[in-house]
This record gives structure tokens, sequence and C-alpha cells, in this order.
């Protein structure tokens, strides 16, 4: 299975809602990401989770919540959110953490939350 | 800092013309470089990547060299097709789970 599966794959939702993305992987990876991506432009990296703990955090607003229940698994919980956090979120992962740059990082990414908000 | 250049696009190119998308680097080591595409609606998939000088990454007809004397990685296919219309994104392995893309390129491959 080399598969990342996201859930759901649209969703709409107001300001003042309470909603969660999910994610999952059964390739054994132990590293997973969450990205934001605007049409047409890269992805941005949000946060990354190593051996199910945080390692990176991009600055991202506390809006944006991040938990990893277990190593297959990749919540994004949003509370609050901006017309202008309306994007297409990435999941992804990959065997483990590079340390320098020769490392080889294969990300795997899933096909998306496309996530619209009014 | 690191970073990644990627010609500027879209690209429009006709059915079994060849493909040359260049992409060039800066980094202070030799990081491991990839190609991943984005179809319309999806997620990215990786394409293929190369993780030391002159290696080369091949996979689907498209191939790209790990160029160490001129910092590039430049993605060619000898024939296109229309299902070959997509985004296509370089990138180098920072380390630590970061990826720095480019800017990315929009190719539309007309029958």
């Amino acid at each position: 299975d080399t598969e990342v599966t996201q859930t759901p794959k649209h969703l709409v939702m107001g300001m003042t809602n309470k909603k969660s993305l999910k994610c999952e992987q059964h390739m054994g990876h132990r590293a997973m990401y969450w990205y934001k991506q605007k049409a047409k432009k890269p992805p941005e990296l949000m946060f990354v989770y190593s051996y199910e703990k945080l390692s990176i955090n991009e600055s991202v607003p506390s809006r944006f919540s991040p938990e990893c229940p277990n190593s297959s698994l990749l919540n994004l919980h949003l509370h609050a959110l901006q017309p202008e956090d309306s994007a297409l979120y990435l999941c992804a992962s990959s065997q483990a953490l590079t340390r320098g740059l020769a490392g080889d990082n294969e990300q795997f990414f899933g096909p998306g939350t496309r996530l619209t908000v009014l | 800092g690191n970073s990644v250049t990627q010609m500027e696009g879209p690209v429009t190119l006709s059915e079994e013309a060849f493909l040359t998308i260049n992409c060039t680097y800066t980094a202070t080591g030799y990081p491991s470089l990839f190609w991943y595409v984005q179809y319309p609606g999806e997620g990215l998939q990786l394409l293929l990547k190369a993780t030391k000088a002159d290696d080369k990454g091949s996979n689907k007809g498209f191939e790209a060299t790990y160029r160490k004397e001129t910092t590039s990685f430049h993605l060619e296919k000898g024939s296109v097709q229309v299902s070959d219309s997509a985004v296509y994104f370089c990138a180098l392995n920072e380390g630590g789970g970061k990826l720095i893309f480019g800017q990315g390129t929009e190719l539309s491959v007309k029958p």
C-alpha cells in the first residue's frame, strides 16, 4: 500500500465553525506533514511530525491545530478560520526525517482536501 | 539560503513535441533533487529523483540529470502526450523534513 488518504475531499465551513481534516498512511512511514497550497503555487509547509512528535511548526496561526494520534494518522483541527485560509490542504508522509541535504526525503502526498471558508 | 528557480509557464506544446523545463538551484551543499507532478484536481506525485551529482532520474519517459557544475536539474521528455498536461515542480531536500519547491511550471499539451 503506497497511498496516503485524506478526508474529506471537499469542505465548506463558516468562520465560526470547528472542523477537522484527516490523513492516513499505512506505509510504515514515521514522518508526516501538512501543507497548504494555493492555486498553481507550490505547497507551503505548515507542520512536520516525526515519530508522532511535532518537529516543525512554520509559524502557523493557532487557528490551525495539528494532532498525531498514532504513527498512521494525522489530523488538522480548524477553528475560527478566515476566508484567506481557503486552499488545498495536502498531507504527506516519508520514511523518516533526513538530517542533511543529501538524504532521500521522498515524500508521498495525498490527494488533498479542498477547503472553502465563507 | 537554499532556493530553486524554475522556468516560468505556462508552456504550451503540441502532442509529440520535445519538452524541456529548466530548473536551477542554490544550495550550500549537494542536496537530493526531485521533480513532482500535479495533475488537475490531484495531490503531488513524485515523478523522479536524483540523490547525487551525475545521477539521472527517469520515469514515464521523463528524465533529469543532476548537474553539479551548472547547479541544474532540467526535466526532459522526448515526445509529450496530452495526458502529460499538469503542473511540474522542481524541489530540493533541505533536510529535517523540508523540501524547497520551485514556483511550478504549468504544461499544456494540445492534440
